[in-house]
C-alpha cells in the first residue's frame, strides 16, 4: 500500500470489553512498532517486532495487553478486558529495518467509557 | 523509560523567527530522528542524523548531533504558521534493543 493503515479510526468500548486494533504495514517493511500516545503527552513504546525475531514486548503495560504480527506483514494489538486508563491513541509504524526512518499510521482513537 | 528528552516543552514565536528545539539522550546511538506532530495523530519523519555526523540541512531545517554531550538540536528557520505543530526527537540504539524511543516532545506555536 501507499502507507502505513490502521483501523479503526476511532473506537468507543465499556470498559470491561476485548478490543483489536489492526496495523497493515508498508510493503517489504520489516520492523513494525506500536506506540501509545495519551493526550498532549509523548510516545509510549509498547512493542516491536523485527522480521522473524520474537517480538520486543517490554514497553507492553500489564498483561491486558498483547500484540500479534501475521506473516510478516499485517499487526493485531489486542487490549482484554478494558479500562478506563487505556484510553488513548494508539499509532501503528513501520520501517525498511531496524531504527530507519518509521511511516507512522494516522492513530486508533480508543475512548473507553 | 523514555531515551531522548527535548526541551523546551512549550515553545512560541512569531511568524518569521527562528525555533530552536534541543534533545538529549542517555545511551550510545545509532542514529537520532526528528518527527513533526499535527493535530495529534500520525507522525510525519523530517530528518534522520547518524552518528558519525554532525550536522545536516533540509530545506528551512538545520539538525546538528553532538555525540560527546549526547545532545541534538532541530532549527526551523523563518518559521510559518503551518510549523505550528509538536516535534519528537526518536532515538535509535547500537547497543541491546535496536526500537525506536521518542521523547515527550516540544510543542511549538507559531503566532501570525
Amino acid at each position: 500500500g501507499a502507507g502505513v493503515s490502521q483501523s479503526p479510526s476511532n473506537k468507543v468500548t465499556e470498559k470491561g470489553k476485548d478490543v483489536e486494533l489492526r496495523c497493515d504495514p508498508i510493503s517489504g517493511h520489516t520492523a513494525l512498532y506500536w506506540y501509545r500516545q495519551s493526550l498532549g503527552q509523548g510516545l509510549e513504546f509498547l512493542i516491536y517486532f523485527q522480521g522473524n525475531s520474537a517480538p520486543d514486548k517490554s514497553g507492553l503495560p500489564s498483561d491486558r495487553f498483547s500484540a500479534e504480527r501475521t506473516g510478516g506483514s499485517v499487526s493485531t494489538l489486542t487490549i482484554q478486558r478494558t479500562q478506563q486508563e487505556d484510553s488513548a491513541v494508539y499509532l501503528c509504524a513501520s520501517s525498511l529495518i531496524v531504527t530507519s526512518e518509521a511511516f507512522f499510521g494516522q492513530g486508533t482513537r480508543l475512548t473507553v467509557v | 523509560s523514555q531515551q531522548g528528552e527535548e526541551d523546551p516543552q512549550a515553545l512560541s514565536i512569531q511568524e518569521g523567527e527562528n525555533a530552536t528545539m534541543n534533545c538529549s539522550y542517555k545511551t550510545s546511538i545509532n542514529n537520532l530522528q526528528w518527527y513533526r506532530q499535527n493535530s495529534g495523530r500520525g507522525l510525519v519523519h523530517l530528518i534522520l542524523i547518524r552518528s558519525n555526523e554532525r550536522e545536516k540541512h533540509s530545506g528551512r531545517l538545520r539538525v546538528t548531533l553532538d555525540t560527546s554531550k549526547k545532545s541534538s538540536s532541530l532549527l526551523i528557520t523563518a518559521s510559518r504558521a503551518a510549523d505550528t505543530a509538536s516535534y519528537f526527537c526518536a532515538t535509535g540504539s547500537i547497543q541491546g534493543a535496536q526500537k525506536l524511543v521518542f521523547g515527550q516532545g516540544t510543542r511549538l506555536t507559531i503566532n501570525p
